[in-house]
């Protein structure tokens, strides 16, 4: 079947530190890959994407590296403001547009 | 500007009541889609739709019925709401594709806080 799993939080950090949020990933075929971000209160919004084995993408000072051959995706962003505090998702979409999503990642950037 | 829209925003509700959350797009998307959120469970898509007169099953469509006669418009119907209902749902569009492969970003709408009681 498909899924994704993604590392449990919530994940607090020092405003500056690095962040890497694990994601991994079970699909058939060749899923597109994203991270989504969720403010408080407000609907999903993409961060970033990346369709085929070992593209990159980025947004906003986050990155993530579509690894086929560890079925992962992980978020990185390598000095972390208190803005980026919100829940992260990590997705796929499986030919055919069905999505699976993580059950989300909660991020608190302390100053 | 482009957006998606749902109505209500918050709905507290009896069992069995029947009840419609409507969503809107003006952004011309074919592809439309139904989640909810639950805490621990993440998102969870229930019905899809990729143009008009086309739905698909999701991940959990028991105990939803949705509709789309117009492509802008995607409702969601609780015919005889249950309270594991109770959740946080999200209507989300996007362009089509074609072939069926692509990574089209989804824009989703404010999100729908219903409680049935």
């Amino acid at each position: 079947g498909n899924s994704v799993t993604q590392m449990e939080g919530p994940v607090t950090l020092s405003e500056e530190a690095f962040l890497t949020i694990n994601c991994t990933y079970t699909a058939t075929g060749y899923p597109s890959l994203f991270w989504y971000v969720q403010y408080p209160g407000e609907g999903l919004q993409l961060l970033l994407k990346a369709t085929k084995a070992d593209d990159k993408g980025s947004n906003k000072g986050f990155e993530a590296t579509y690894r086929k051959e560890t079925t992962s995706f992980h978020l990185e962003k390598g000095s972390v403001q208190v803005s980026d505090s919100a829940v992260y998702f990590c997705a796929l979409r499986k030919p055919g547009n069905q999505f699976y999503f993580g059950t989300g990642t909660s991020l608190t950037v302390i100053p | 500007e482009a957006q998606v829209t749902q109505n209500p925003r918050y709905l507290i509700t009896v069992t069995g009541k029947k009840l419609t959350v409507t969503c809107s797009q003006n952004m011309n998307h074919e592809y439309m889609s139904w989640y909810r959120q639950d805490p621990g469970l993440g998102l969870r898509q229930i019905y899809y739709s990729m143009n008009v007169e086309v739905t698909d099953k999701g991940d959990v469509p028991e105990g939803y019925k949705v509709s789309r006669k117009e492509k802008r418009n995607f409702p969601l119907i609780l015919e005889s709401p249950s309270p594991n209902q109770t959740s946080l749902y999200f209507c989300a569009s996007s362009l089509g594709l074609a072939g069926g492969i692509g990574s089209n970003e989804q824009f989703f709408g404010p999100g729908t806080r219903l409680t049935v009681l």
